[in-house]
């Protein structure tokens, strides 16, 4: 069981470059989030994910887009990276259990910057 | 936008020493608060989660209580040490029909143990 695995681990991209990141699970979750980690700011909802086919926006959505084809990927897109999208990138996931408690597993991040 | 905040934001303590630390958060439309462990160049873990108010929650040497009516939970660390320096993030977690396990983190609180 890897749990929640992120791709890649580390990137630097220029001002106007694009990329994908990725996550993965193998837990059968249902939901999947993906937050920014910023100094002194916690983690920051940027989009997450209910199920296979639907993604919703979450407390810092502009600039990113996500998709949900598969139940187990949730990737994340920048299409035009800026010097504010610096920062690490963390996936999680979590099922809707007999308690409804909603335990997230987090990903290792993803450190990108922005130059 | 929900506000949580813990305190104090970073904290020094010798090895053997016990600690504590606050998440404030609100106290209306409750339904879970998580506590999460960080450590460096790892993925934040889940420690606890209470939903009920006056529930305490314990393992190993850490422990935690919760007081939903006046929105506040403190994290004990009895005995401090050097292994137990990480991020301690607290999660709120409402009770809105469509949160769908959202979490609002706190900006999480640095504990540094030395020898």
């Amino acid at each position: 069981n890897a749990g929640v695995t992120q791709t890649p681990k580390f990137r630097v991209l220029k001002t106007g470059q694009s990329m994908t990141l990725l996550c993965a699970q193998d837990m059968n979750h249902e939901y999947m989030y993906w937050y920014r980690q910023d100094p002194g700011m916690g983690l920051r909802l940027i989009h997450y994910s209910v199920g296979e086919g639907t993604t919703a926006k979450g407390e810092v959505p502009d600039g990113y887009n996500v998709s949900r084809l598969k139940k187990q990927n949730f990737l994340l897109g920048l299409e035009s990276a800026a010097p504010s999208q610096t920062s690490v990138y963390f996936c999680a996931s979590s099922y809707l259990g007999d308690s409804a408690i909603y335990e997230q597993y987090f990903g290792p991040g993803t450190r990108l910057t922005v130059t | 936008i929900l506000n949580v905040e813990q305190s104090p934001q970073s904290l020094h303590v010798q090895e053997g020493d016990s600690t504590n630390f606050t998440c404030s958060f609100p106290s209306s439309n409750f339904y879970a608060l998580h506590w999460y462990r960080w450590e460096t160049a790892k993925s934040p873990e889940a420690l606890f989660v209470m939903t009920l108010n006056g529930d305490e929650k314990k393992k190993g040497r850490i422990s935690a209580t919760l007081n939903t009516k006046e929105g506040y939970s403190y994290l004990y660390i009895k005995g401090s040490q050097p292994e137990d320096s990480a991020t301690y993030l607290c999660a709120f977690r409402h009770a809105g029909g469509t949160s769908y396990g959202k979490l609002t983190f706190g900006q999480g609180t640095i504990l540094t143990v030395h020898p």
